[in-house]
């Protein structure tokens, strides 16, 4: 099955700075590569999502690139501020339908 | 956000109890998921169903059954409560937007926290 490994587990910044959240994949035939924010005590949201015959997408502050060679994803988001605090989760889907999951990275956003 | 509601919201349960948690969509999605959530694991999958009384195993199914009867309901049983399944459950709903691109995304209930004592 798949596996998704998910780096770092935590991340500190300040407000304003960028943030990189890294995730590598197993399985060659996953073509779908959604990323999820999770805030405190609330459900995981779909944030940005990129499928495998596209190597970037961007949405305002948030952008995720795909490299399928190397099987990993990655969302960057700029500029950050206080309330992009949350837990990350990337996850991969083969087709199946039904998406593997990273173990998630919290993120925290100085003032 | 889509029409998924879970059921109860929080329960205590003591150790050997049977437990029922319940998943209720109205937005006729064909697959439904149940994850469970622990820090540091991330949300790993217990069961999932692609529709009416198909049902699979993820991939930490041990203890927990689960059943669908219904498009709309996904059940999910754990027959013996141990403290080890202490969690917050999440449900979750997804219909391929696209079946030639295989790909899907996947909604969230408001998750149930479950306490074992």
């Amino acid at each position: 099955g798949e596996n998704v490994e998910q780096h770092p587990s935590t991340l500190s910044v300040q407000e304003g700075d960028s943030a990189v959240i890294k995730c590598t994949y197993s399985d060659s035939a996953s073509n779908y590569f959604p990323w999820y924010k999770q805030e405190l005590g609330k459900r995981p949201q779909l944030i940005i999502d990129i499928r495998s015959n596209v190597g970037e997408k961007k949405d305002q502050r948030i952008a995720v690139t795909l490299n399928k060679t190397a099987k990993h994803f990655s969302l960057h988001i700029t500029e950050t501020q206080p309330e992009d605090s949350a837990v990350y989760f990337c996850a991969a889907s083969d087709g199946s339908y039904i998406p593997t999951f990273g173990r998630g990275t919290s993120l925290i956003v100085h003032p | 956000d889509a029409g998924i509601t879970q059921s109860p919201r929080h329960k205590v349960t003591e150790t050997g109890t049977p437990v029922t948690l319940r998943c209720h969509q109205t937005e006729n999605h064909r697959y439904m998921y149940w994850y469970r959530q622990d820090p540091g694991h991330g949300l790993r999958l217990i069961h999932y169903s692609y529709g009416v009384k198909d049902t699979d195993k993820g991939e930490v199914s041990d203890g927990y059954s689960v059943s669908r009867s219904k498009t709309e309901d996904f059940l999910l049983t754990l027959e013996s409560a141990t403290s080890s399944q202490t969690s917050v459950y999440f449900c979750a709903i997804s219909e391929s937007l696209d079946r030639d691109r295989g790909d899907t995304e996947a909604f969230f209930g408001q998750g149930t926290r479950l306490t074992v004592v």
